[in-house]
């Protein structure tokens, strides 16, 4: 069985540019959360949906937004591109809402902003 | 708000060595804690999961405990190989708010034949 898969692996965009980002979740899992990983620190906590619902978000601004399609994959959509906005992005499923799940992790998009 | 401390930041062992990995978390109203393990450049995989009701978990060479009155959980790696190099990271769930993981930054171990 596929796990998490996200695209694209690798990414460069300048300064201002707008982002998408995409994740398939495990079949069968309908929460997919988002993360943010610079390098040297901890993944953060961006977005949970759960059943294309919005289950929570972490501290960012608003020029990050994400959805959950009806199948649940899920976009993560950031505008205005800083260069602090440059970092490895994770997604995450799990099989119910992630209070009580194993959380599953993709590889990753490396996001550079140059 | 949760925070997650992980010591050390680094440890460099030779080959064979028992190993104990620290994690501990400000506050103790988690549902659950996840040690996953981050190879360079990569994403996560989950290594072991304790829940607040379970006290210890084990998977192959690997245990992790879990003291949630003190918020404290250890991960120990018996007869340590280099295969394991990699940084391990320690995620709890719960907390102040329900529903994301909080991270510590990491423990990059590396272990050397």
């Amino acid at each position: 069985d596929a796990g998490v898969t996200q695209s694209p692996t690798h990414l460069i965009k300048t300064r201002g540019q707008h982002v998408t980002l995409r994740c398939s979740p495990i079949s069968g899992h309908k929460s997919v959360s988002w993360y943010q990983q610079v390098l040297g620190q901890g993944p953060q906590f961006i977005f949970q949906y759960y059943e294309k619902e919005e289950r929570g978000r972490g501290n960012f601004p608003d020029r990050f937004s994400a959805r959950q399609f009806p199948n649940y994959s899920s976009e993560l959509n950031v505008n205005a591109l800083l260069l602090g906005d440059s970092a490895l992005y994770l997604c995450a499923s799990s099989l119910e809402g992630i209070d009580k799940n194993i959380q599953y992790f993709g590889a990753g998009t490396r996001l550079s902003v140059l | 708000k949760q925070e997650v401390t992980q010591i050390p930041a680094a440890l460099s062992v030779p080959e064979g060595e028992n190993l104990v990995l620290n994690c501990s978390f400000t506050d103790s109203a988690i549902y659950n804690l996840q040690w996953f393990r981050q190879d360079p450049g990569k994403g996560l995989t989950s290594l072991l999961l304790i829940q607040s009701s379970q006290r210890e978990q084990t998977s192959g060479r690997l245990n992790a405990s879990l003291d949630k009155s003190s918020g404290r959980s250890t991960l120990y790696i018996a007869a340590s190989q280099p295969g394991d190099s990699a940084t391990y990271l320690c995620a709890v769930n719960g907390g102040s708010t329900l529903g994301r993981l909080y991270f510590g930054r990491g423990t990059q171990l590396t272990v050397w034949p």
